[in-house]
C-alpha cells in the first residue's frame, strides 16, 4: 500500500524555471511532511518541511503548499539551478520518526 | 555533514549468506532507524531503535533484525539474502524521538 503517492516521477526544466513537484497522502495521522533531497551516491538530505497547522512554508527558493483537505502538498523550486539537479522526495510520518516515502521525482534542470 | 556514518560503503554477497551493516551517529543520538532504498524507489522503513530496545518495526521479515549498543551505534543484520535484498541500506540518527532524522550515505549491498 503506498501511503504517499508522489508525481510526477521525472521532470526536465530549464534553468531560472520553476520546478513543481506533487504529492498526496492517505494517513490522517500524519503532521510532519518533510521534503529530502538526494544526490547520486549520498543519502537523502532534509530540505524542508511543514506541519498541517500551516499552508505554506518558504525557505530561500523552496516552498511547500500544503493542503490538508485534499491531502496533498507539493514542493515548488524557484529560479530552477543545474547544481538543484537531483532526485526529490515527499515524505510523511506521525512525529518524527517512522518516515512513509514517496517514490521520488529525479529532477534535471538544463542550461 | 550529517554526523552519520556506515560502514562499509559497498558490498557484495550471494544468496542466502549472512550480511552485517554498521552505523555511527552523532554522539548522544539515542535513536536509530534502517530504511531501505531499491534502485528507483523511496526509502522504506525497517525498524527503529530507541535506547537499545526496538522501538517499531516496518513490514520486513525477521531475518532482518537489529541491535543498538550503549554508545548509541547499530547494527544491521540480515540472515538468509535473497536477490531482492539488493539495496542502498540508510541508517538515521536523531537526538531524540521529538527530534528529525539525518541519514547518513548508506550502504549498497549487491546480491548474487
Amino acid at each position: 500500500q503506498q501511503q504517499v503517492k508522489q508525481s510526477p516521477q521525472s521532470l526536465i526544466v530549464q534553468k531560472g524555471g520553476i520546478s513543481i513537484i506533487n504529492c498526496a497522502y492517505e494517513n490522517t495521522a500524519f503532521d510532519y511532511f518533510p521534503w529530502y533531497q538526494q544526490f547520486p551516491g549520498k543519502g537523502p538530505a532534509l530540505l524542508i518541511a511543514i506541519r498541517p497547522d500551516v499552508s505554506e512554508k518558504k525557505e530561500g527558493r523552496f516552498t511547500i503548499s500544503f493542503n490538508k483537505s485534499a491531502k496533498q502538498f507539493s514542493l515548488h523550486i524557484m529560479d530552477s539551478q543545474p547544481g538543484d539537479s537531483a532526485t526529490y522526495f515527499c515524505a510523511a510520518s506521525r512525529g518524527y520518526q517512522k518516515v512513509t516515502f514517496g517514490i521520488g521525482t529525479k529532477l534535471q534542470v538544463i542550461p | 555533514e550529517t554526523g552519520v556514518t556506515q560502514s562499509p560503503t559497498h558490498l557484495i554477497k550471494t544468496r542466502g549468506q549472512q550480511v552485517t551493516l554498521r552505523c555511527s551517529s552523532q554522539s548522544g543520538h539515542n535513536t536509530v532507524s534502517w530504511y531501505q532504498q531499491a534502485l528507483g524507489q523511496g526509502p522504506q522503513f525497517i525498524f527503529q531503535y530507541y535506547r537499545e530496545e526496538e522501538n517499531g518495526r516496518g513490514n520486513f521479515p525477521p531475518r532482518f533484525s537489529g541491535l543498538q549498543f550503549p554508545n548509541y551505534s547499530s547494527e544491521l543484520n540480515v540472515n538468509a539474502l535473497e536477490l531482492d535484498d539488493s539495496a542502498l541500506y540508510l541508517c538515521a540518527s536523531s537526538l531524540d524521538q521529538d527530534q528529525p532524522q539525518h541519514f547518513g550515505d548508506g550502504t549498497r549491498l549487491s546480491i548474487l
